[in-house]
């Protein structure tokens, strides 16, 4: 079972240089989310999608675009990248509240 | 104050070592506990759901106190293996009421 998946593993960007990071999950899961993971401040909600067609923002949106025109695919997209950027990226899905959450095996990203 | 706080850490403890975990979340109408593991750069995975009643899985014990706000967790008969950082999750009540607060973690080394 594929689960999860996000690509790239690993990113280094230039400041100002934008990319698309991609996730995708064969579960079936309605409920789609992006997180930040920094050292101390544990992982942090970027943007979420409740299913294909409905977004919204998260803890921490500024800076990244989503977009959800499948069930299956949500990318997460850096228009401008900043050094604060730098961090580790995982997507998720679940069946919903109320029970667990899959995460992808994450992007480190470094932004220069 | 954080929304879910958890005991700094690290928690160093020798193999066959009971070890507790504590976390306090803010919002008294969370309804969904959870706690999860994440190894050195690896994705958070679920370890178990927490449940009013308490619930147990093996070797770890689950508490939920709505009234207090707190939630823990107790590792018995530590293995090596255990060796990770738990995250403390409850579910936030946003316009969905699908998202998760995670907290910062706490690490913890079982040494032999």
């Amino acid at each position: 079972n594929a689960g999860v998946t996000q690509t790239p593993k690993f990113q280094v960007l230039k400041t100002g240089q934008s990319m698309t990071l991609q996730c995708a999950q064969d579960m079936n899961h309605e409920y789609m989310s992006w997180y930040r993971q920094d050292p101390g401040m544990g992982l942090r909600l970027i943007h979420y999608s409740v299913g294909a067609g409905i977004t919204d923002q998260g803890e921490v949106p500024n800076g990244y675009n989503v977009s959800r025109s499948t069930t299956e695919d949500f990318p997460l997209r850096l228009l401008s990248a900043a050094p604060s950027q730098t961090s580790v990226y995982f997507c998720a899905s679940s069946y919903g509240q109320g029970v667990g959450t899959f995460f992808g095996q994450g992007t480190r990203l470094t932004v220069v | 104050r954080k929304e879910v706080e958890q005991d700094p850490g690290p928690f160093n403890v020798p193999e066959g070592a009971t070890v507790a975990f504590n976390c306090t979340y803010s919002n008294s109408a969370s309804q969904s506990f959870f706690w999860y593991r994440q190894d050195c750069r690896k994705e958070p995975k679920l370890l178990m759901s927490v449940y009013s009643s308490g619930n147990e899985d093996g070797r770890f014990t689950a508490q939920l106190n709505r009234a207090s706000q707190y939630i823990s967790l107790l590792i018995r008969d530590s293995k090596l293996s255990d060796s990770a950082t738990y995250l403390c999750v409850v579910n936030a009540l946003d316009n969905y009421g699908q998202n998760f607060v995670f907290g910062p973690g706490t690490r913890l080394s079982v040494l032999p």
